[in-house]
C-alpha cells in the first residue's frame, strides 16, 4: 500500500535556529500534502494544504513566514519552522493524497515530535 | 454541534470484551467520516471511510455505522485483542471533501 515517510521523528533544538521535516512519498506520487500540528490533549490541526509545483494555503491563524512548506516535486514536501521558539515545540504529522486518488484518500507519514530548548 | 467530538476519551477493556466509541461531527454540508487506528511511533491507519447515511462497514472484528443526519458515527470492536490497543481517531470533512477535522481520539487498552 502507501507509504510516507517522515523525518526525523524526533529533533531537539534551541530556541531561534530552524528545523526541517521531510515527508517523502515511497511508492506513489502526491499531488496534495497537508501538514497537521497536534498539541497535547488536542486534535490534529490543519496547519497548511500544499499542492506539488504551488504555493502552500496556510489556515487561519498559521504564520507562512515561520512554517514554510515547500512541495517542489510530486514525492517530496517539507515544511520548515524557522526561528523556533518553546511555543512552537509541538507534534507535526504529514499527510499526503495519491495523484488521481479519490478525493477521500489519504495516507499519513509518522510524526515529527519537535522540542524547542 | 461545531467541531469533531469523540468519546470517551480513553477506555481500558478486558481481552475478549466488545466495545464501541462514538464519533459527532457537524451534519450540514457533510461529505465524508473517516476512522483511522493509530499506533505510537506508527502512521495512522485507515479503518473506513463512509459518506452515505445508514451505511455500515466492516473489517475483520471492527465495524463502523454513521448517521449524516444526525452527526455520529460508531466504531464497534468484537472481543478485542490486546493487539487492539491504539488511538481511535475519526475525521469529518464538508463541502469538497478536501479538509479533514479530526476529534481528539479514543485511546484503547486491551488488557490480559
Amino acid at each position: 500500500g502507501a507509504v510516507v515517510s517522515q523525518h526525523p521523528s524526533r529533533v531537539i533544538c534551541k530556541s531561534g535556529t530552524s528545523v526541517k521535516i521531510e515527508c517523502r512519498s515511497l511508492d506513489f506520487q502526491a499531488t496534495t500534502m497537508f501538514w497537521y500540528r497536534q498539541f497535547p490533549k488536542q486534535s490534529l490541526m490543519l496547519m497548511a494544504t500544499s499542492n506539488e509545483g504551488s504555493k502552500a494555503t496556510y489556515e487561519q491563524g498559521v504564520e507562512k513566514d515561520k512554517f514554510l512548506i515547500n512541495h517542489a516535486s510530486l514525492t517530496l514536501s517539507t515544511l520548515t519552522v524557522t526561528s523556533a521558539h518553546p511555543e512552537d515545540s509541538s507534534f507535526y504529522i504529514c499527510s499526503a493524497r495519491e495523484r488521481g486518488a479519490r478525493v477521500y484518500g489519504y495516507t499519513f507519514g509518522s510524526g515529527t515530535r519537535l522540542t524547542v530548548v | 454541534i461545531l467541531n469533531v467530538e469523540q468519546s470517551p476519551q480513553s477506555l481500558h477493556v478486558q481481552e475478549g470484551d466488545s466495545t464501541n466509541f462514538t464519533c459527532s461531527f457537524p451534519s450540514s454540508n457533510f461529505y465524508a467520516l473517516h476512522w483511522y487506528r493509530w499506533e505510537t511511533a506508527k502512521s495512522p491507519e485507515a479503518l473506513f471511510v463512509m459518506t452515505l447515511n445508514g451505511d455500515e462497514k466492516k473489517k475483520g472484528r471492527i465495524s463502523a455505522t454513521l448517521n449524516t443526519k444526525e452527526g455520529y458515527s460508531y466504531l464497534y470492536i468484537k472481543g478485542s485483542q490486546p493487539e487492539d490497543s491504539a488511538t481511535y481517531l475519526c475525521a469529518s470533512s464538508t463541502g469538497g471533501g478536501n479538509k479533514l477535522t479530526f476529534g481528539t481520539g479514543t485511546q484503547l487498552k486491551v488488557e490480559l
